[in-house]
């Protein structure tokens, strides 16, 4: 079955620590993008890809980086300049015609210990 | 800036009940609506994409129509079912890769 793939599900980050949290496609897709989500607001674009080598940033990108080296897989890292990375992060792609929607993977959730 | 508002945040309501969820958005250049469901601790499934040029979209017991003009979409669930209980969020695009959401409503079936 096509689909996204996150991993990993559960995240811990120590004080002044890189974590990368991974997001894999086999649908084909040519954009994906980097959302996070806070316990009551919506979701934020943090960086999106619409092509391989390629990306821009979203509304909170500082303190994040990405690469986009395959057309399937495009990684996002939380740096230790993000100082409040804990959140659900949710990856997503789209196919290039305008009426389709996005498609989400089931979200890394980011803890710091 | 594009601001998209769902009400209510919360509803509780018994099984076989029709229901209609609540979305708007402050800026009517939009491509399209979407909604999606989210179970806790999942990603989001799409239900429903309406274009900007269409009223209304409708899959199985779901119906969505847009109101381009007045900034507003709806959700009508008929025949609510327990498996129907989720979080239901309404996004606008307007861009290629803008796309803007609220944060949803909490939707509780109860048997």
């Amino acid at each position: 079955d096509g689909g996204i793939t996150q991993s990993p599900k559960y995240l811990f980050r120590k004080e002044g620590q890189n974590v990368t949290l991974s997001c894999e496609q086999n649908l084909n897709h040519d954009a994906m993008y980097w959302y996070r989500q806070d316990p009551g607001q919506g979701l934020r674009l943090i960086y999106y890809s619409q092509i391989v080598n390629d990306f821009q940033k979203g509304d909170i990108a500082e303190g994040y980086s990405v690469s986009r080296e395959k057309k399937e897989s495009f990684p996002l890292t939380v740096t230790s300049a993000q100082k409040n990375p804990t959140a659900f992060y949710l990856c997503a792609s789209k196919g290039q015609a305008s009426n389709q929607p996005q498609h989400f993977g089931d979200g890394t959730r980011l803890s710091i210990l | 800036k594009q601001e998209v508002t769902q009400i209510p945040a919360a509803l509780s309501v018994p099984e076989g009940e029709n229901l209609v969820l609540n979305c708007s958005f402050t800026d009517s250049a939009i491509y399209n609506l979407q909604w999606f469901r989210q179970d806790p601790g999942k990603g989001l499934t799409s239900l429903l994409l309406i274009q900007s040029s269409q009223r209304e979209q409708t899959s199985g017991r779901l119906n969505a129509s847009l109101d381009k003009s007045s900034g507003r979409s709806t959700l009508y669930i008929a025949a609510s079912q327990p498996g129907d209980s989720a979080t239901y969020l309404c996004a606008v695009q307007t861009g290629a890769n803008n796309l803007f959401f609220g944060t949803g409503t909490r939707l509780t079936v109860i048997p």
